[in-house]
């Protein structure tokens, strides 16, 4: 059973648009939620994260909302850029446990 | 260039062989961490160190031994492992050891593991 779920398993968006990734959690437990980004041939790279007590966190391009009550969190990207290719993990953690989900491919399109 | 190292980059074993993967990270990080990672697949954590003491073992098969013999080292030790344990084998560490999920994890970039 999956407690993190990235439903969308890949996402092409246009240079300088705004890129949209979407993760569902099930476990109400959770108080902390994280992002990271896979290149190829490397370990995962954490991007950004927010705790449960916030609703929003934004670092540079980069902005993280949290739907506590829909059980939601969502990265913006903007403006994408061709670096931002990659693979984009959510995680949720709770105590010493965190639990990744699947994960969505994102290609910038030029 | 990643701060946390893992070597070898690529191991292959019979599954009598015994071998380890290592973890290095001088960032005085207090909480280190193995995942199993297979294809298409998100990291499954395995163990996670806490100021040098074994806190979570996610029911690791023996097979699979956890050792962490000083603050930036991290060790695994695999015998008599399966071909279903061919994966890419990740380590991480994190800054406190304390609720250490509620913190960045910094990965290395994993040794895979193939079993014959």
């Amino acid at each position: 059973d999956q407690q993190v779920k990235q439903n969308s398993p890949s996402l092409s968006v246009q240079e300088g648009r705004i890129s949209i990734l979407n993760c569902d959690y099930t476990n109400s437990m959770f108080d902390y939620f994280l992002w990271y980004k896979k290149y190829p041939a490397e370990g995962p790279t954490f991007l950004i994260s927010i705790s449960s007590i916030k609703d929003k966190n934004e670092d540079g391009r980069f902005t993280v909302f949290l739907n506590k009550s829909a059980k939601h969190l969502s990265l913006h990207i903007v403006p994408s850029q061709p670096g931002d290719s990659a693979v984009y993990f959510c995680a949720a953690s709770r105590d010493d446990k965190i639990i990744f989900g699947k994960g969505t491919r994102l290609h910038i399109l030029p | 260039d990643t701060e946390v190292t893992q070597t070898p980059k690529h191991l292959v074993m019979g599954m009598t062989n015994k071998k380890s993967l290592k973890c290095e990270q001088h960032m005085g990080h207090r909480a280190m961490y193995w995942y199993k990672q297979k294809a298409k697949k998100p990291p499954e954590l395995m163990f996670v160190y806490s100021y040098e003491k074994l806190s979570i073992n996610e029911s690791v098969p023996s097979r699979f031994s956890p050792e962490c013999p000083n603050s930036s080292l991290l060790n695994l030790h695999l015998h008599a492992l399966q071909p279903e344990d061919s994966a890419l084998y990740l380590c991480a560490s994190s800054q406190d050891g304390v609720r250490a999920s509620n913190q960045p994890q910094h990965f290395g970039d994993g040794t895979r593991l193939s079993i014959l």
